[in-house]
Order: C-alpha cells, then structure tokens, then sequence
C-alpha cells in the first residue's frame, strides 16, 4: 500500500525560485494537509483541506499556495522560495471520520 | 488559536524505565493521538483516544484521554532503546476551524 507518497525528498532552491510540493494519497481520504518541522518547533500547520475544492489557512500560510481539484492530490507551492522557508515539509491525509492523520515521509527542503 | 503544550521537552532514562509524558490545552478536543517520529521518516500513529476519559494500550504504551477533555497522558513501561524518537501529542476539534494542531514534541533519550 502507497499511502501518503511526497516527492520530491529533497530538493535545494535558489532564494526567489518557485516550486510545488507534491502530495498524493491512495486511502480515499477527505482530510489533507501540510505541515513544516523546524529544530524545537515541533509540526507547524500551513494549509489543509476537508475535501476537494476547498482548503483553510493554518498556523503558517504566508508564502505557501494550495489547491485541491482532486482528492488524491495537494500540491503546496513555494510561490518566492525564501532562506525562512528552509525546513522539513510533511503532507497528511485521513479521514473525517476518524481524524487520524498519516504522514507521508517529509520533504527536506533548503532555500539558499 | 488553538494550543497544545507538551511536557516535558526531553527525557533522558535508562533502559527498563518507565517513560511518562503529557500534554494539556486551553481548548476543549474531541480527539486525541499520540504519534512517534523516528530521525528522517514522518510520524506515525502509535494511539489514537475518542472518547473522554478514554484509556487505550498498545503494547507498553498506555494513553489516557483527560475527562476534561483538555488534557492527555501516554506512558511507555519498561522502556528499551528501539523507544528513542520524538513524541507528538495531536489534538482535533469538531468545533470551529477542523484542524489537527500539535504538541512541541518530547525527545526521549535512553542510556543502555
């Protein structure tokens, strides 16, 4: 079973490039989201969504885009890649039922 | 916002003690989980509490859903070094904004 599969796991950006996140789920879950892991941080929320169409600001949108047009995918795009923005990058899915989020196995990335 | 504070930070036991952690909320949660986090990979669920006053085991792990419905404890017995890793608590209200918000983790490390 897939489960919640991230690409790419590591990436380097230039200060000032785009780039988007992918996020894919195979479990048919409603639940979607993004979460960014600093040293001490523990997991901040950025975006999340309760289903296709729709999607909410978390603790830490700014600089982060979303979009849910299906319910397999959430892509979050980097719109100007910033040093602040280096950071561990998690996507989850579950169900609303349930709420028990599955992690995907991060995106390590660096902004220089 | 909603709130999770995770104590403590970090432990340090030897092997073959017993570990407890915990976390509380200014918010009242109608679910609660309980995730570790092994170095490079994402969280995974270790327990998952519905119900107030809940009291749930995996193993050695035992985990308690407060009656106030702000608060949780997870207990590891007799700990061995595969234990080491980071734990989150996760709280998930069906109340206002439907999102999953964090603990600050504790980093638990065992002397052999």
């Amino acid at each position: 079973n897939a489960g919640v599969t991230q690409t790419p796991k590591f990436q380097v950006l230039k200060t000032g490039q785009s780039m988007t996140l992918q996020c894919a789920q195979d479990m048919n879950h409603e639940y979607m989201s993004w979460y960014r892991q600093d040293p001490g941080m523990g997991l901040r929320l950025i975006h999340y969504s309760v289903g296709a169409g729709i999607t909410d600001q978390g603790e830490v949108p700014n600089g982060y885009n979303v979009s849910r047009s299906t319910t397999e995918d959430f892509p979050l795009r980097l719109l100007s890649a910033a040093p602040s923005q280096t950071s561990v990058y998690f996507c989850a899915s579950g169900s609303r039922v349930n709420t028990e989020a599955f992690f995907g196995q991060g995106t390590r990335l660096t902004v220089v | 916002g909603q709130q999770l504070n995770q104590s403590p930070q970090s432990m340090f036991i030897q092997e073959g003690e017993d570990v407890s952690m915990n976390c509380t909320s200014s918010s009242i949660f109608n679910t609660w989980l309980w995730y570790k986090q092994d170095p490079g990979e994402g969280p995974v669920l270790l327990i998952a509490l519905y119900k107030a006053g809940e009291l749930t085991s995996n193993g050695r792990l035992t985990a308690q859903f407060g009656i106030t419905r702000k608060d949780s404890f997870l207990n590891i017995s007799a700990s061995i070094p595969s234990d080491v890793g980071i734990y989150f608590c996760a709280g998930f209200s069906i109340q206002g904004a439907q999102k999953l918000v964090f603990g600050q983790g504790t980093r638990l490390t065992i002397n052999p």
